[in-house]
Parts: structure tokens; sequence; C-alpha cells
């Protein structure tokens, strides 16, 4: 059973650049939730996508959009990257079939953006 | 509005106990976790309760809820060097397609140093 991949790891932006980073979800899951880590803070949602729909958004600006391909696999996407864009951006698949009610989450380890 | 509160650092002695505690605001929210990251590396679940339990046991990890006072810790029984990494605590609803997402709300994250 692969676990939760992302790509890249790490990328440096300029301002005003767009983003694209990649997700590839755990087997059997068919649930993907994005969360932006900034550094020494917990995780916040961003959005999560199930069914290759967007089911549920967190106080993030229109910038940030997403996609989920029928593979599960899923894309976040930042236009117009500002400053404070830079963050580890956290990938988490789940699959709510599996324990009734509980989120449980896979996360991925990452990809760290550099915004300068 | 809904807020995760942790105190930011733990330093322990190996083979002491940690205890890492968390307040929560969001009297709605039925499940509450704790994840553990260590350095470049993204969240793992260590556990998770349901709101209706005072505690729960899974090997050297014992988690306390008390509703009431909306406090949840963690206690590490016999604390190894391995454990040092920051420990989030989170709060959600439970999962509903097409209704709740039930994405997490996560503190800032405790520390937790293990000394030798």
């Amino acid at each position: 059973e692969t676990g939760v991949t992302q790509s890249p790891t790490h990328l440096i932006k300029t301002r005003g650049q767009q983003v694209t980073l990649r997700c590839s979800s755990q087997s059997g899951h068919n649930t993907v939730s994005w969360y932006q880590q900034a550094l020494g803070q917990g995780p916040q949602f961003i959005f999560q996508y199930y069914r290759e729909e967007e089911n549920g958004r967190g106080n993030f600006p229109p910038r940030f959009s997403g996609l989920q391909f029928p593979n599960y696999s899923s894309e976040l996407n930042v236009n117009a990257l500002e400053l404070d864009d830079s963050a580890l951006y956290l990938c988490a698949s789940s699959y709510p079939g599996r324990v009734s009610g509980a989120n449980v989450l896979t996360f991925g380890a990452g990809s760290r953006l550099t915004v300068l | 509005g809904e807020d995760v509160e942790q105190s930011l650092f733990l330093s322990v002695r190996e083979g002491d106990s940690s205890v890492i505690n968390c307040t929560y605001t969001d009297s709605s929210s039925t499940y509450l976790y704790w994840y553990k990251q260590e350095p470049g590396a993204g969240l793992q679940l260590l556990t998770y309760i349901f709101s209706n339990m005072d505690m729960k046991q899974d090997q050297r990890l014992t988690v306390l809820l008390n509703k009431k006072d909306k406090h949840l810790s963690l206690r590490i029984a016999d604390t190894q060097t391995g454990d040092s990494a920051i420990y989030f605590c989170a709060e959600s609803s439970p999962v509903n397609y097409g209704g709740s997402q039930g994405n997490l709300i996560f503190g800032k994250g405790t520390k937790l140093s293990v000394k030798p």
C-alpha cells in the first residue's frame, strides 16, 4: 500500500508568479485535502476534493485553486504569489467509508514553497 | 470562533512520562486528534478520540478528554529519544460528505524534547 506522495519537495518562486503542487493519494483513498503550514504554526485547511469536486474550503482567497483527477490525485494551484504564501503545503488523503465520522487523514511529506 | 491552544514546548528526560495538554473552543467538535510531526516530514496520526469517551489507551499513549472544560491531554509513558517531535492537537466535526467535510482545526503544536 503506497502512501501519499507530493511533488516537488522544495521550490522557490518570486512574487507574482504561479505555482502548481501535485499530490498522489494513498491507494484506496478517494478524498484529498490540502493544508498550509507556515513556519512555527499548525496546518490550516485550504480545501478538500471529493469525487473531483471541491467539498469545502477554508479562509483562503480564490487565487488558491485545485483539481482532483479521476485517479483521485490532486493539484493545488496558487496564482499571483505573495511573500506570505511561503509555507509547507501538505496534502492528505482519506476514505470516509473506512471509519465512520472521524476524518482519518494520511499526510504526505509536503512541498516547501519559498516566495522571494 | 474555533481555536485550539497548546503550550509550545515540553522537555523531559528519557524514561519519564510526558504530558502534552490542549484546550479547544468549538463545542460542536466531536472528534479530537493527536498528530506527530518529525523534522522534514508530514503529520502522522497517533490516535483520536470521540467526544463521548473520556479516555483512550493505545500502548504507551493515553488520551484523556474533559469535555466540560474542553481539555485534552496526551500522555506518553516511558518517553524515548525517538519521541522527540512536534505534537499537534486537532479537532473536527464528523465527516458527512455533501455536508461537513470534517476539516481539522490544528493547534500550533508542542515541541517535545527528550533528553538522554
